[in-house]
């Protein structure tokens, strides 16, 4: 089955670092990826969505340029938290969905952002 | 915006026993309904799903959930649980025009020994 592969699992980072967050599909092509954000017993946020090639849709509320994301092939995208602060600890998901996929959503781990 | 209600954030449930977590949607022209599992620490696996067609879906694990147009409901069943199914369980839709999926709140379904 589709597989996407989600990188680091948990990172710890001093505030005002920034931290990139890697998001691969392992056995397809993601025409669209997303990136989800999960607070403790809560549910998941979308935070943007990512087409290949193209610039990232940011749900409203999302600061655009402290979350940067980068779809630049048709299996990796990445976000990167950048001048990370205490408030950004997070568990962070990324899903991937490739064409034609008859909507089956994949998601990755997840990873774990501390900030100290 | 369309929305996805799970009222239940805790279901406690003796193993072996049936269980239901409930899922209710708001009401839109066309709407795809999924159900996800999480485990502590991981991402979502997907259960099952409902496209179009019947009305009654089966999914992994044993699972099956019911998608009911009149009530708006897409109930997640499960004759018989095991320890192992303790886990979060997420309620999700998307809609037409928009790729995303849009979550519930979640659902913790403890099982007990």
């Amino acid at each position: 089955g589709a597989v996407v592969s989600q990188h680091p699992s948990r990172v710890i980072c001093k505030s005002g670092t920034s931290v990139k967050i890697e998001c691969r599909s392992l056995d397809f092509q993601a025409t669209t990826m997303f990136w989800y954000r999960q607070f403790p017993k809560q549910s998941l946020m979308l935070m943007a969505t990512s087409n290949e090639g193209s610039k990232a849709t940011y749900e409203q509320g999302v600061e655009k340029d402290k979350f940067l994301i980068n779809h630049a092939s048709l299996t990796l995208s990445t976000l990167t938290v950048t001048s990370a602060h205490p408030e950004d600890s997070s568990f962070y998901i990324c899903s991937a969905v490739g064409a034609g996929s008859n909507y089956g959503y994949t998601f990755g781990s997840g990873t774990r952002l501390t900030v100290v | 915006a369309q929305s996805v209600t799970q009222l239940d954030s805790q279901v406690p449930v003796f193993e072996e026993a049936p269980v239901e977590l409930r899922c209710n949607y708001s009401s839109s022209v066309s709407v795809y309904l999924f159900w996800y599992v999480q485990y502590p620490n991981q991402g979502l696996q997907l259960l099952l799903k409902y496209l179009s067609g019947s009305t009654l879906v089966k999914g992994i694990n044993g699972f099956e959930a019911e998608f009911n147009k009149s009530q708006t409901s897409f109930h997640l069943r499960k004759p018989s649980v095991h320890i192992s199914d303790t886990a979060e369980y997420f309620c999700a839709r998307m809609d037409t025009g928009r790729r995303a999926l849009t979550f519930g709140s979640g659902t913790r379904l403890q099982v007990q020994p």
